[in-house]
């Protein structure tokens, strides 16, 4: 498994974009990027994902590096219910399924 | 669509006792996977059952174990509990074994050992 390194917290104003780093320098080139957050006394919840070009959906937006070294998600407008441990996960895509391996992720703060 | 459904939700149990815990996918999910969160060691997983096999295992004795029905429904059994078997027991559903589908992941059971 490719290793993940997050920033351990990172705090934000409400209504203003955040920008997660996630540093993955051992990716190899079938594995896809998954994003996945846990809000307080919840399960984990899918973000996003991609493989080499920026994503987008109706959360968040996935920037990836040209080398795919590293990966940005962005919050364009955090809320407080975005308060939560956001994971960075490498997956590979070569065929079958091995399970989402967690770091310790990065703890998002919004002040209000 | 009802999401994934775990029961029950908190459990007490003492040590050498088994346990089992119960999960229902997403409707038309295959696939489900349980994973093991604890403070000191984080989200682990723990194994992923697909069409009433197991796929796949993480580094977990052999005390716990699953079964997953013809209906997608999975069970987890840990036997002779620990004390350290006490964590939140998450179960997680996808569509197909792939690493592009997501995961949907349940509430989770609580489960301490006393």
């Amino acid at each position: 498994d490719a290793k993940t390194t997050q920033p351990n917290s990172m705090e934000s104003n409400e209504e203003e974009p955040v920008h997660l780093p996630c540093n993955h320098s051992t990716i190899s080139g079938t594995d896809y990027i998954h994003w996945y957050r846990q809000l307080p006394s919840q399960g984990p919840e899918y973000v996003i994902h991609g493989l080499t070009s920026n994503v987008n959906n109706r959360m968040a937006s996935l920037a990836i590096a040209e080398d795919r070294k590293s990966s940005t998600l962005i919050l364009h407008r955090a809320t407080l219910r975005d308060a939560a441990v956001y994971y960075c996960i490498p997956r590979d895509g070569g065929g079958g399924a091995d399970g989402l391996t967690f770091g310790k992720g990065t703890h998002l703060i919004i002040q209000p | 669509k009802a999401g994934v459904t775990q029961t029950p939700r908190y459990l007490i149990k003492t040590r050498g006792q088994q346990v089992t815990l119960s999960c229902s996918p997403i409707s038309g999910h295959r696939s489900v996977s349980w994973y093991q969160q604890t403070p000191g060691q984080g989200l682990q997983f723990l194994f992923e059952y697909f069409s009433e096999t197991q796929r796949n295992k993480g580094n977990f004795p052999g005390r716990f174990s699953g079964r997953q029905f013809s209906n997608s429904r999975s069970e987890m059994n840990v036997s002779t509990l620990e004390l350290g078997d006490s964590a939140l027991y998450l179960c997680a559903s996808s569509l197909l074994r792939s690493s592009y589908n997501e995961q949907f992941f349940g509430p989770g059971t609580r489960l301490t050992v006393l």
